[in-house]
């Protein structure tokens, strides 16, 4: 069963990057989507993005601009940057395997975006 | 790229069934047999019960079950357990090869 561990500063000044990772455990990354998925407090869910193994990458179109997900199979990991944060991007984020249908969650992590 | 409607709540009695629905339009729920449904617990993270309209992945009750017409997909639990109180989710691929979540419906069971 593979496990996914989200980490990275819970705290993000507006108008800064927000930059998270994901490390995968228990399983190889080759052959596999990974994405990455939000949600603020009390509200629903928001996909942010996709990256292939192999580096391949489909963002969500209202994030796009500001969404970068990259890639690290020797690590075991892959990493979500946001940048000009604001309010609005205070949420738990979690890293899941799939691209259509996500079978392996992260437990997500909070960021809260705040001077 | 707005969300899926889903009903805000919904609720049953235990033993009873119920029916979630996720409408969308014909370039997303309605195009394509790529809707998955999630349950969430306060808390936790999603977990995956449906796939592809009506596939249950391995470990998930045979009481949920999913299915679709036109542009409306549905999820459908039979007796209700009270573990089943949860929030529950849709998500549709979509046209412009992109993923959109369903609002959310918070089950509860009475």
């Amino acid at each position: 069963q593979v496990q996914l561990q989200e980490s990275g500063p819970g705290l993000v000044k507006p108008s800064e990057t927000l930059s998270l990772t994901c490390t995968v455990s228990g399983g190889s990354m080759n052959t596999y989507y990974w994405s990455w998925i939000r949600q603020p407090p009390g509200k629903g869910l928001e996909w942010i993005g996709y990256i292939y193994y192999s580096g391949s990458t489909n963002y969500n179109p209202s994030l796009k601009s500001r969404v970068t997900i990259s890639v690290d199979t020797s690590k075991n990991q892959f990493s979500l940057r946001l940048t000009s944060v604001t309010a609005a991007d205070t949420a738990v984020y979690y890293c899941a395997r799939g691209a259509g249908w996500w079978g392996d969650w992260g437990q997500g992590t909070l960021v809260t975006v705040s001077s | 790229q707005s969300a899926l409607t889903q009903p805000a709540s919904v609720s049953g009695s235990l033993g009873q069934s119920i029916t979630i629905s996720c409408t969308g339009t014909a370039n997303d729920v309605g195009g394509f047999n790529l809707v998955s449904w999630y349950e969430q617990h306060p808390g936790k993270a999603p977990k995956l019960m449906i796939y592809d309209v009506s596939h249950r992945p391995s470990g998930v009750s045979y009481r949920f079950s999913g299915s679709k017409s036109g542009n409306t997909a549905s999820l459908t639990i039979s007796g209700l357990q009270a573990d089943d109180e949860a929030d529950y989710y849709c998500n549709s691929y979509t046209s412009t090869n992109t993923y959109v979540f369903g609002s959310g419906t918070k089950v509860t069971v009475v």
